[in-house]
């Protein structure tokens, strides 16, 4: 167990529809990353916060946003759904984003858009 | 920019084979480099870590040395197990920065058959 806890660990929803997925990291943690793991695109950087703030984007679409709670949980909201979304969505943490500090995973959100 | 590239899979082994799964990266300034591990069904797991040039990672057999000169982190095992069977992912992590990011390679599935 990596102390990462991710919910919901399933979804399906329907293409159009808006889903949050949450994301509460290991405790001291105060960074947080979000990736997306899909067959064709691999393991895609979406976004990480620090703290309460945006650090650092990456690959991540216009209807996609995440924001990172006073309690250092953190959400991903994915909007107006498309097929292609489908994909492992994780979340991890880290102390912070410096550069030998490890990161840990969750288990992912396996999102199923039909 | 930063980027990892590793050999492309699936390797298929037999148990108590010999292990080289490639990495290459390639980086501005010095990044820490890691081996994530992923079995079916289960999030991504660090293996092991090197965060300076000429550092050997090791862990569970596995082991990988930071090579500067050739911008290189390739993964060995002497003897693999079936129970190594899983997806393994060569990372590199920016200096804090240029964003403190996780940047994976693609992946390379590695099947050891009894």
């Amino acid at each position: 167990d990596s102390g990462v806890t991710q919910t919901p660990k399933h979804l399906i929803t329907a293409t159009g529809q808006r889903v949050t997925l949450r994301c509460s990291p290991r405790s001291g943690d105060l960074s947080v990353y979000w990736y997306q793991q899909s067959l064709d695109q691999g393991l895609q950087f979406l976004i990480q916060y620090y703290n309460g703030e945006e650090r650092a984007k990456g690959n991540i679409l216009e209807r996609f946003s995440a924001q990172q709670f006073p309690d250092l949980h953190s959400e991903l909201n994915l909007s107006s759904l498309e097929l292609g979304d489908s994909a492992l969505y994780f979340c991890a943490s880290s102390v912070a984003p410096g550069v030998n500090t490890e990161a840990f995973f969750g288990q992912g959100t396996r999102l199923t858009v039909v | 920019g930063n980027s990892v590239t590793q050999m492309e899979g699936p390797v298929t082994l037999s148990e108590e084979a010999f292990l080289t799964i490639n990495c290459t990266y390639t980086a501005t300034g010095y990044p820490s480099l890691f081996w994530y591990v992923q079995y079916p069904g289960e999030g991504l797991q660090l293996l092991l870590k090197a965060t300076k040039a000429d550092d050997k990672g090791s862990n569970k057999g596995f082991e990988a040395t930071y090579r500067k000169e050739t911008t290189s982190f390739h993964l060995e095992k002497g003897s693999v197990q079936v129970s190594d069977s899983a997806v393994y992912f060569c990372a590199l992590r920016a200096p804090s920065n240029q964003g403190g990011k996780l940047i994976f390679g693609q992946g390379t599935e590695l099947s050891v058959k009894p």
